[in-house]
């Protein structure tokens, strides 16, 4: 069980909005740490997509959004493309067990 | 553009040391904000930090693998190495070193990993 929980699978059209929610809780999220989150394409590394919550390093399309709220995060992707289609993963400190930890991924499918 | 390469065996036997070796390039220290993590992902499963070590060699460690996990720095190299002791099966995974960058906010610290090497596969069996 993870200490971030997010949905393990959502999907869209092309075009389509979709949101990836990351639920925590008062020792990670709630306690006030940042969210940050990475996409992972088949056979490769993560590569950060949004930092504190809601940053996007340079050469991330702005159709990548990241929010915070309370004890949870969610990340939203407008204009659904096809490349898009990938495992991503909230990332946050927990106090509970001293360490970054990271949410159980959700795949998102490009229908 | 800082670069991240991950090296060592792919195959360690049951009960012996998982040795990596992590190379950077492309970059240069730039002090305080600089940490140097392993990451390590089981197949088909979620990431997993396995600990930091800081610019000044100080480290930390997931406390699940405390005791059993040793990170150290060569500056004069530009190298971080992983060792990982008494391994098992539940230690096959994808092993990702990755530059750490911590930030504070709010009275609080925060990192975040950025970027992250290839990885390297390493399996664990007879």
């Amino acid at each position: 069980q993870s200490v971030l929980t997010q949905p393990p699978s959502v999907s869209g059209a092309p075009g389509q909005r979709v949101t990836i929610s990351c639920t925590g809780s008062s020792s990670n999220i709630g306690a006030g740490y940042d969210v940050h989150w990475y996409q992972q394409l088949p056979g490769t590394a993560p590569k950060l997509l949004i930092s504190g919550n809601i940053n996007r390093p340079s050469g991330v399309p702005d159709r990548f959004s990241g929010s915070r709220s309370g004890t949870s995060a969610s990340l939203a992707i407008t204009g659904l493309q096809p490349e898009d289609e990938a495992d991503y993963y909230c990332q946050s400190y927990d106090t509970s067990l001293s360490g970054s930890v990271f949410g159980g991924g959700t795949k998102l499918t490009v229908l | 553009q800082l670069h991240l390469q991950e090296s060592g065996p792919g195959l360690v036997k049951p009960s012996e040391t998982l040795s990596l070796t992590c190379t950077f390039s492309g970059d240069s220290f730039t002090g305080a904000s600089d940490y140097w993590a392993w990451i390590r992902q089981p197949p088909g499963k979620r990431p997993e930090w396995i600990g930091d070590v800081y610019y000044t060699g100080m480290s930390y460690y997931n406390p699940s693998l405390k005791g059993r996990v040793s990170i150290s720095l060569d500056r004069s190299r530009s190298q971080f190495s992983l060792k990982l002791d008494s391994v098992t099966a539940a230690d096959t995974a994808i092993y990702y070193c990755a530059r750490e960058f911590i930030y504070d906010n709010n009275a609080m610290t925060h990192s975040w990993f950025d970027p992250w090497g290839p990885g390297i596969l390493v399996t664990v069996s007879s």
